[in-house]
């Protein structure tokens, strides 16, 4: 399974720029990188996804390093509603393959 | 689109008890994935459908689990002789094309609690 790396949680003040890291040095040419976000008490949300060039929407932006080794979702002006568990997936095969992702708590 | 609907939302069952989940995905989505989660974990693949043919079941899949999609609309998950270990949130994702480059929508779950 295409796995990725991510800190186990992170802190953020509100109304500041976040920039969620992870790595995903086995990446292969095909694989779409895709971030998703889960609140407590409900389902995975998507929030953005990319292959080579970054991408923005109206959620958050998606910085992909040159070799695609890593990546970076930027959240520009947190909110108390941003806290949640943010998941970096390396799709693989049409499979959406979860690790443990990363707790963001953002501060008031 | 009304997102994938999941019922029913909390399912307690006595151990060696037979549960069954449902998955109403988004309408003319093709492809629906099913997934279980634990306190402290992402969620865990289990198998997932292109409209009624199930391409894939997880390795980690007990034999005791079956999951049908049988006119390609919605599906349903069945746990045979519950274990308290099947205590989990279930979650049923569904999507309209190849995922690789198509997000996933989620419900928002089963929880099964198995006592």
């Amino acid at each position: 399974d295409a796995k990725t790396t991510q800190p186990n949680s992170m802190e953020s003040n509100e109304e500041e720029p976040v920039h969620l890291p992870c790595n995903h040095s086995t990446i292969s040419g095909t694989d779409y990188i895709h971030w998703y976000r889960q609140l407590p008490s409900q389902g995975p949300e998507y929030v953005i996804h990319g292959l080579t060039s970054n991408v923005n929407n109206r959620m958050a932006s998606l910085a992909i390093a040159e070799d695609r080794k890593s990546s970076t979702l930027i959240l520009h002006r947190a909110t108390l509603r941003d806290a949640a568990v943010y998941y970096c997936i390396q799709n693989r095969d049409d499979k959406i393959i979860f690790g443990k992702g990363t707790r963001l708590h953002i501060l008031p | 689109d009304t997102g994938v609907s999941q019922n029913p939302r909390h399912k307690i069952t006595k151990r060696g008890q037979n549960v069954t989940f449902r998955c109403d995905p988004i309408s003319e989505h093709n492809r629906l994935y099913w997934y279980r989660q634990t306190l402290g974990q992402g969620p865990e693949f289990l198998t997932y459908f292109q409209n009624e043919a199930q391409l894939e079941k997880s390795r980690l899949l007990s034999d005791r689990f079956s999951a049908e999609r049988p006119k390609g609309s919605f599906s349903t998950l069945e746990i045979q002789r519950t274990e308290q270990g099947d205590s989990a949130m279930y979650l049923c994702a569904s999507s309209p094309l190849r995922g690789g480059h198509s997000p996933l929508h989620f419900g928002n779950g089963t929880r099964l609690t198995v006592t």
